[in-house]
């Protein structure tokens, strides 16, 4: 069975602040696929990043960057000089690399930036 | 460019009363769709799953049902709803097994049962 940790419920910080979402997975399969998602006020579910199990290079892309460590089953979400737009919350997921795709999620983090 | 429709984007609805909910996708051929559930602040659930036209897989005991009747178009029912049916419901579709892709969501339905 596969499970997704998302250990804070709720994180507030002051913008201009670095913030970092955990997440903490446990799956049996060899072949797997992380996702992180945002999902704002307005409800629907943005993606932000994919990484397959093989790939454990860090990832950075403008204020977002992820830290995925196999050893330790964590996908790590970090947002640089937060801002109030990225207020929403944020849903780690896993998914199967071979038969059923659905994905697992965790419970989310909600990140409020106060300005 | 491959789209996902989903409607209504809120409903209120009696105990009791039936449910459809309706999604659609574009631009794409024999998707895997997705019917999520996201009770008030909590994860989301995957309730239905279907690979092919006709072809549910139920993840949770529930009162509801799901049926896929064409190749893009994903229905989530109920005879008669609950109060705990009220919630945020998300379709999704993904490209078809054999490839590892991202899932695309819909909008949305956030349903009140009353």
């Amino acid at each position: 069975a596969q499970k997704v940790t998302q250990a804070q419920t709720e994180i507030s910080v002051v913008e201009k602040e670095d913030v970092t979402l955990d997440c903490v997975y446990e799956t049996r399969d060899t072949t797997y696929y992380l996702f992180w998602y945002k999902q704002p006020p307005s409800g629907e579910l943005v993606f932000l990043i994919r990484r397959n199990s093989f790939d454990e290079q860090n990832e950075i892309s403008g204020r977002y960057s992820w830290n995925f460590q196999k050893s330790t089953s964590s996908f790590n979400f970090t947002i640089t000089a937060s801002q109030v737009v990225d207020s929403a919350v944020y849903f780690c997921a896993l998914t199967r690399g071979t038969g059923r795709r659905a994905l697992t999620f965790g419970s989310g983090t909600r990140l409020q930036v106060q300005p | 460019s491959q789209t996902i429709h989903q409607w209504p984007a809120t409903l209120v609805q009696p105990v009791g009363s039936p449910l459809s909910l309706e999604c659609t996708v574009e631009g794409t051929s024999n998707p895997n769709l997705y019917w999520y559930r996201q009770a008030a602040g909590r994860g989301l659930q995957l309730l239905f799953y279907s690979v092919g036209i006709g072809q549910i897989s139920s993840e949770v005991p529930q009162n509801l049902s799901a049926s896929r009747p064409q190749d893009r178009q994903f229905i989530l029912s109920s005879k008669k709803l609950l109060l705990s049916d009220s919630g945020f419901y998300l379709c999704a579709w993904s490209l078809p097994v054999g490839t590892a892709q991202r899932a695309f969501f819909g909008q949305g339905t956030r349903l009140t049962v009353v």
